[in-house]
């Protein structure tokens, strides 16, 4: 299977936890964007990276998240101290230089308790 | 800042009906745009992409059309079926960094 690929699927946790998701994107895709989408809402940007640089980031990722793609290759979202209103499903895609059609993976769905 | 307005927010039709999914956006400076399918609980499925060049895209059933001066979309289904129920998302490539900005979606529901 060549597509984006997201780990875990479903993730639940306490209210004061942390948390990391995993994305793999499609090889030799060089950008990376991650997406948070709550119920009722379309998905909402929050940060992308070209290659290993992060390039923009929402006001939507407070001080408690922090994203990091370190070889270019898959990327990680962490969440620290997680609060109910984290809870959401996270989104990653990815895309060629050069080729705007982003794919997406799966999700994965975060419930805080 | 680019609004993404899907209107209605649901929708219920018999089997076999050709329907038409709308979306507009505010600005109409996009790159492309793209329609994208999700079942419940689950991830995207892209659908149709339309580049900003393009004045439309099918894909057998499936013919979307773009008109960028008037900041509108639309999605054309024809002979729905059952399987296509799910909810359709539209989404505009806009910046530098081609991020995408989605509407609320469409819950579409086709009646056997």
């Amino acid at each position: 299977d060549t597509g984006v690929s997201q780990d875990p699927r479903h993730k639940i946790t306490k209210r004061g936890q942390n948390v990391t998701f995993r994305c793999d994107p499609i090889s030799e895709h060089n950008r990376l964007y991650w997406y948070r989408q709550t119920l009722g809402q379309g998905p909402e940007f929050l940060t992308y990276f070209q290659n290993e640089a992060q390039l923009e980031k929402s006001r939507l990722l407070s001080d408690r998240f922090s994203a990091e793609r370190p070889k270019g290759s898959f990327s990680t979202l962490e969440i620290q101290r997680t609060e109910q209103g984290d809870s959401a499903m996270y989104l990653c895609a990815s895309s060629s230089t050069g080729g705007f059609e982003q794919f997406f993976g799966p999700g994965t769905r975060l419930t805080v308790l | 800042k680019q609004e993404v307005t899907q209107i209605p927010a649901a929708l219920s039709v018999p089997e076999g009906e050709n329907l038409v999914l709308n979306c507009s956006f505010t600005d109409s400076a996009i790159y492309n745009l793209q329609w994208f399918r999700q079942d419940p609980g689950k991830g995207l499925t892209s659908l149709l992409l339309i580049q900003s060049s393009q004045r439309e895209q099918t894909s057998g059933r499936l013919n979307a059309s773009l008109d960028k001066s008037s900041g509108r979309s639309t999605l054309y289904i024809a002979a729905s079926q059952p399987g296509d129920s799910a909810t359709y998302l539209c989404a505009v490539y806009t910046g530098a960094n081609s991020k995408l900005t989605f509407g609320k979606g469409i819950t579409l529901s086709v009646r056997p």
